[in-house]
């Protein structure tokens, strides 16, 4: 069976940095591109992150692009997720998700898991 | 940056009745690479659809997708009880990956 389970959420405040991690299980993890999604209280998704296979292709959303940095062990079959000057506005459940297809990029999120909950208060 | 704007925003059916979700791009969508999930309260989302009108493993064949270029539909034919929850569409055609706000499903 898939499994994605994350963890590394937390409360900080504003400016700080957490680091996400996602520990994948039941798949061949370095076959498949891999996604961050994440969800604010009471609202939609926001693609955050994606990285293909081998981590020779990454990309962020334009909301996070300069702050975060996604990133994977294959060896470990796990992804990550580096925050940093972190913003009111980026408390939210903060999904990982594998890309349904094994082209060499990350297209969409076939599999997702439970989530971790990140705020950022002051 | 691709935006997509879903409609309606609520949509109030019974069970039984069809359900048409539309989601309609800001540019063309290339090689009608646009997914659908669904997502009920409390929970992940789940993948319905992807390359338009390709449905997941083990999605009801009630569910189908269709659609090209800018605009994009995802049809419940017939709905059942468990059906009741918010969808969103997806575009990864073009970086980055976007999706749309969301449109709620709800009971009448």
């Amino acid at each position: 069976e898939v499994q994605l389970v994350e963890s590394g959420g937390g409360l900080v405040q504003p400016g700080g940095s957490l680091r996400l991690s996602c520990a994948a299980s039941g798949f061949n993890f370095d076959d498949y591109g891999m996604h961050w999604v994440r969800q604010a209280p009471g609202k939609g998704l926001e693609w955050v992150s994606g990285i293909n296979w081998n981590s020779g292709s990454r990309d962020y959303a334009d909301s996070v692009k300069g702050r975060f940095t996604i990133s994977r062990d294959n060896a470990k079959d796990s992804l990550y997720l580096e925050m940093h000057s972190l913003r009111a506005e980026d408390t939210a459940l903060y999904y990982c998700a594998k890309d349904g297809s094994t082209w060499n990029s990350y297209y969409y999120m076939a599999v997702w898991g439970k989530g971790t909950t990140v705020t950022v208060y002051s | 940056e691709i935006v997509l704007t879903q409609s309606p925003g609520t949509l109030s059916l019974s069970p039984g009745e069809r359900a048409t979700l539309s989601c309609r791009a800001s540019q063309s969508v290339s090689n009608r690479y646009l997914a659908w999930y669904q997502q009920k309260f409390g929970q992940a989302p789940r993948l319905l659809i992807y390359g338009a009108s390709s449905r997941a493993t083990g999605i009801p064949d009630r569910f189908s997708g269709s659609g090209s270029g800018t605009d994009f539909t995802l049809t419940i034919s017939r709905l059942e009880p468990e059906d009741f929850a918010v969808y969103y569409c997806q575009q990864y055609g073009s970086s980055p990956r976007t999706f749309g706000q969301g449109t709620k499903v709800e009971i009448k």
